[in-house]
Formats: structure tokens, sequence, C-alpha cells
């Protein structure tokens, strides 16, 4: 059964700590998406690609955020330095040209 | 630019009782539209979609969806909910690439 795979699934790290989340895309698929999740601001996307080129990051703070897909398997969204501001669920998202997403379980982010 | 629009934040029912969550979008080209569930403590999962054709579609566990151009409207119904249909619904809207999502709404459903 494919599936979007998101690494760790909880983090909780101290300000200023480095934090990287990976994601397996399903394979095949040639998008994938970023979302934050927070009870505040509800779901904001934060950075997608199209066939590993990164197409809009307008919703991530540029200072602090950075993502990338260095292959097709693998998507990584990076904070540096982490603040408490950032504990939020971080999705990750795939999918195939304009039709549905499908989404991972999440990275539940704790920053102290 | 593209946003959504869902008119209900918290939506209280009965078991039996009907359903309708409002969703309105913007955007000026053509759209694939969404909508996701998210049961409590879990990921998104999609309940139906809308690409073309026949503007009403089904989806899972008894949802539909009714698509009208003329309102830019994409609202979710349920003739009769479960207490097992609690949890939050998502609008979504694609137009070129981004998938913007609602505000949400959050259903409780008493037995």
């Amino acid at each position: 059964d494919a599936r979007v795979t998101q690494t760790p699934r909880h983090k909780v790290t101290e300000m200023g700590q480095e934090v990287t989340m990976r994601c397996q895309p399903i394979l095949g698929h040639n998008t994938v998406f970023w979302y934050r999740q927070t009870m505040m601001q509800g779901l904001e996307l934060l950075a997608y690609f199209r066939n590993r080129a990164p197409l809009d990051d307008s919703g991530m703070p540029k200072d602090r955020f950075s993502a990338e897909m260095p292959d097709a398997t693998l998507a990584t969204l990076k904070i540096q330095p982490s603040e408490p501001r950032d504990s939020a669920v971080y999705f990750c998202a795939s999918g195939l040209q304009e039709r549905e997403l499908f989404f991972g379980e999440g990275s539940r982010l704790t920053v102290l | 630019a593209q946003s959504v629009s869902q008119h209900n934040h918290h939506v209280i029912l009965s078991e039996a009782a009907s359903l309708e969550l409002g969703c309105n979008y913007s955007y000026g080209g053509t759209v694939n539209l969404f909508w996701y569930v998210q049961y409590p403590g879990q990921h998104l999962q999609l309940l139906l979609k809308y690409f073309s054709g026949d503007p009403l579609v089904k989806g899972i566990k008894g949802f539909e969806a009714e698509f009208i151009k003329s309102k830019f409207s994409f609202n979710l119904r349920k003739p009769s909910v479960q207490w097992s249909d609690t949890a939050e619904y998502f609008c979504a809207v694609r137009g070129y690439n981004k998938l913007i999502f609602g505000a949400g709404t959050r259903l409780a459903v008493h037995p």
C-alpha cells in the first residue's frame, strides 16, 4: 500500500537547535508539498516542488527554513535555528501532476 | 491569488442529522477541488475530488459535494451523519500548481 513516509514522527528540541524533517513521497509522484499545521494558523503552505524543482517557497521564513529535494525519493525541511513559535505539525504530501495530494502522518515538532 | 473560504468553523450535530458544509473559492482559472477529512490526531485523507464533468461528485463514507461554477462554491453534504464522522473537514482548491486549504470546519456529532 503506497504511502508518504515522514520522519521523525515526534521531535522535541531546544530553541536554537537545528531540526531536519524528512519525507519519502509515493513512488512515481512528481509533486511534493510541505505544510505546517497549528491551532492558530491552520494549514499553511510552506513550499512545494515539481519534478524536484522548487516552485514556490514564499510561505517559509527564509532566514531559518530551507526545503530541498536531493533526489526523487527524498524531500527535506530544515529549520536552523529553531524557535518556540516553530512548534507545529509539519505535513508532507505528494501527488501526480495536478491531481489530489496524499499526506504523510506528519512530524510533530516541539521547540522548548 | 487563490483563496478558500469555509463558512462554518464549528458545527455540532446529532446522529442522523443532515450535514452541509460551505466552501467558496477565489481563482481566475480552471481549478480542481477537493474535500479532505482529518480525524483527531491523524493526517489528512481525501474524501472526494472534482476535476471536470458531472458537478455532483460522490466520495467515501457517504459524502458528496456539488460544484457550482457560477457561485464559485463546492459544498460538502451528507444526508445522515454518524458519531464516527466527528473530525475536521478541509476544502481545498488547486489552481496552477498550488493546493490551498480553507481554515477547516470542526464537526462534532453527538450520539
